[in-house]
């Protein structure tokens, strides 16, 4: 059964501080990872995608990705009351051209 | 950016009667389109694939004669509740595959609220 992992927190963060989520997979030929967004009551919406090993960052985003522990984070940097949403992490498998595989989601929110 | 739209935003309808929703990419052409259901506080369920010209693919579990699905065009995709009861009411969601060079990402529609009373 593969898998994508995260903590459902929630997650409470001072404005102004670095957000840092986490999710671990298990398919350890897994090649793409995203981040979605999800507002209450709203849908997903992407904010990242990474591929390869390391850090890739977009404004106050950064995805970071380790194959080897299969894990990926994503560090949110001057965290912003707008930025309480949830926060799903999802993996293609290895054998998949095109499904995801989705984490239950973290609750993140940012304290004023 | 890739725009994914539904149609309705929201439904209200009585037990019984069908329910047909609509999802379309706007300015990009999808060969696959995924339809999600989500329940309140519950983390999102891929109910079945469809993909332009053949049948979907269901996931297990869902009844494929209740949620039909018909992706007619590279553009529209179309999930129909029929013999919706109170127990369907949920937030139903649609993703749509686009593909661009080594890229490959589902972005996702606004999603339709449907209440069955």
């Amino acid at each position: 059964q593969k898998e994508v992992e995260q903590n459902s927190g929630p997650l409470s963060v001072p404005e102004g501080a670095i957000a840092s989520l986490n999710c671990t997979y298990s398919d350890r030929v897994s090649q793409s990872f995203f981040w979605y967004r999800q507002y209450s009551g709203k849908s997903p919406e992407l904010i990242m995608s990474i591929y390869s090993n390391g850090d890739k960052e977009d404004g106050r985003f950064t995805a970071q990705l380790n194959k080897a522990s299969q894990y990926v984070s994503l560090l949110i940097r001057d965290s912003q009351p707008s930025d309480s949403a949830t926060y799903l992490c999802a993996s293609r498998p290895g054998d998949s051209n095109y499904q995801l595989i989705w984490g239950a989601g973290t609750k993140l929110i940012i304290k004023p | 950016g890739a725009v994914v739209s539904q149609h309705p935003s929201w439904v209200i309808c009585k037990s019984g009667t069908s329910v047909k929703i609509e999802c379309r990419s706007l300015d990009f052409q999808a060969t696959t389109m995924f339809w999600y259901r989500q329940f309140p506080k519950q983390s999102l369920m891929l109910m079945a694939t469809s993909n332009e010209g053949s049948k979907a693919t269901y996931e297990q579990g869902v009844e494929k004669d209740k949620f039909l699905i018909n992706h007619a065009s590279l553009t529209l995709s179309t999930l129909t509740v029929t013999s919706a009861h109170p127990e369907d009411s949920s937030f139903y969601i649609c993703s749509a595959r686009r593909r661009e060079g080594a890229t490959d990402t589902q972005y996702f529609g606004p999603g339709t609220r449907l209440t069955v009373l």
